[in-house]
């Protein structure tokens, strides 16, 4: 099993409303990332996991949480979102942070934030 | 300037044709990926490289370190193979995103 599971695969939510995104995966990797990606341009990384431990990208909003449960999960908790944060959310996960090792990357969560 | 540029932007060929697709990175990397997306889809990994040359299928993709340089080359082109591809580079385990060539291919 070489994939990268998400659900759902489209939100419409609105300003108020409290959601999660989930991704999942069965391949052992032990590293899982969060995406964002707007209209026409590359991901952004917004988090790792990595061996149960989480980095941040600075520069995302406290309303957007990750949550590990355990090594083949990771959430991404939704909270009083924004119209811009609007996107395509993208899950991926390695079988480590190493250099060498690929990622595999989920279909993606196409989030609408009204 | 960009760590990561591709070329070209844009690339519209007609069925049948050899596409070639070129990243070049300006910072140390210990891997370089090319991934494929579809309009509003997931991203596909196609390769991880750290030298030389891979094949699948009907895609080539080669990475000269010296040069900092990688081309993806796609032979007898098809309209399914219209997508963006995107170069991405592993630095200092981060993955750096060029910013995707966009390729139609017209039957």
């Amino acid at each position: 099993d070489t994939e990268v599971t998400q659900t759902p695969k489209h939100l419409v939510m609105g300003m108020t409303n409290k959601k999660s995104l989930k991704c999942e995966q069965h391949m052992g990797h032990r590293a899982m990332y969060w995406y964002k990606q707007k209209a026409k341009k590359p991901p952004e990384l917004m988090f790792v996991y990595s061996y149960e431990k989480l980095s941040i990208n600075e520069s995302v909003p406290s309303r957007f949480s990750p949550e590990c449960p355990n090594s083949s999960l990771l959430n991404l908790h939704l909270h009083a979102l924004q119209p811009e944060d609007s996107a395509l959310y993208l899950c991926a996960s390695s079988q480590d942070q190493g250099r060498l090792h690929g990622q595999y990357f989920g279909p993606g969560t196409r989030l609408t934030v009204l | 300037k960009n760590e990561v540029e591709q070329s070209p932007q844009n690339l519209t060929a007609q069925e049948g044709e050899f596409i070639t697709i070129n990243c070049s990175y300006s910072v140390g990397i210990s891997a370089l990926h090319w991934l494929q997306q579809h309009p509003g889809g997931g991203i596909v990994s196609l390769f991880m490289l750290s030298s030389g040359k891979k094949k699948h299928g009907r895609l080539i993709a080669t990475i000269n370190i010296q040069e900092k340089h990688s081309s993806l080359h796609i032979t007898a082109s098809h309209p399914r193979d219209s997508a963006v591809y995107i170069c991405a580079v592993v630095n200092n385990y981060q993955l750096i995103w060029g910013a995707g060539t966009k390729l139609i291919i017209k039957p």
